[in-house]
């Protein structure tokens, strides 16, 4: 089956950096790569998602690259804000499957 | 739209009790997922319903843990017996899904369960 690695696990920026999660997968067969934000005590919510038909997506501050022949895809934030502050979830999915799976999280602390 | 909604929203119950959690969809999803989150941790897949489709039920812990679902509509995730280590948030998702296309996952504000 699918396998997703995430990191790192904590990330500590300071208000206006930039930062970057990675995700790996394993199954080459995955072209469907969601990422979700889960506050504190909250629910988990998507923020971007890719499919594997493209390199890269943005929306606003956030942007996701993927890079197929490697199996790697990665979330950026840019000018980040202590509202940024949440765990972040990648998940894959196969052609074969509906049922993602979720690397381990990072949490992501931005410093005022 | 209403969004995905979960009851109750905190259940604590004595060890070895059994304890039902429920799960609304958001209407017109014919997927719904079932997830555990110990705290601090990830996502841990239990139960998948797609439709009228047999349940994909590969993420059950044990045979404590059961689901139904009727149509498309609500859920309920069932716990037998409970163990301390069924503490955990419960997380129900609902998605809409069509032929080979991948969406969105919408997911409830939790049930959170402690078994004392």
């Amino acid at each position: 089956g699918e396998n997703v690695e995430q990191h790192p696990s904590t990330l500590s920026v300071q208000e206006g950096d930039s930062a970057v999660i990675k995700c790996t997968y394993s199954d080459s067969a995955s072209n469907y790569f969601p990422w979700y934000k889960q506050e504190l005590g909250k629910r988990p919510q998507l923020i971007i998602d890719i499919r594997s038909n493209v390199g890269e997506k943005k929306d606003q501050r956030i942007a996701v690259t993927l890079n197929k022949t490697a199996k790697h895809f990665s979330l950026h934030i840019t000018e980040t804000q202590p509202e940024d502050s949440a765990v972040y979830f990648c998940a894959a999915l196969s052609g074969g499957s509906y049922i993602p799976t979720f690397g381990r999280g990072t949490s992501l602390i931005v410093h005022p | 739209g209403a969004g995905v909604s979960q009851s109750p929203s905190n259940k604590v119950t004595e060890k070895g009790k059994d304890v039902e959690l429920r799960c609304d969809p958001i209407s017109g999803h014919t997927a719904l997922y079932w997830y555990r989150q110990r705290l601090g941790q990830g996502l841990e897949f239990l139960i998948y319903f797609q439709g009228n489709s047999a349940p994909d039920k590969s993420g059950l812990p044990s045979d404590r843990f059961s689901a139904e679902r009727t149509g498309e509509s609500v859920s309920t995730l069932t716990i037998q017996r409970t163990q301390q280590e069924d503490s955990a948030v419960y997380l129900c998702a609902s998605s809409w899904t069509s032929g080979n296309v991948r969406n969105e996952q919408f997911f409830g504000p939790g049930t959170r369960l402690t078994v004392l």
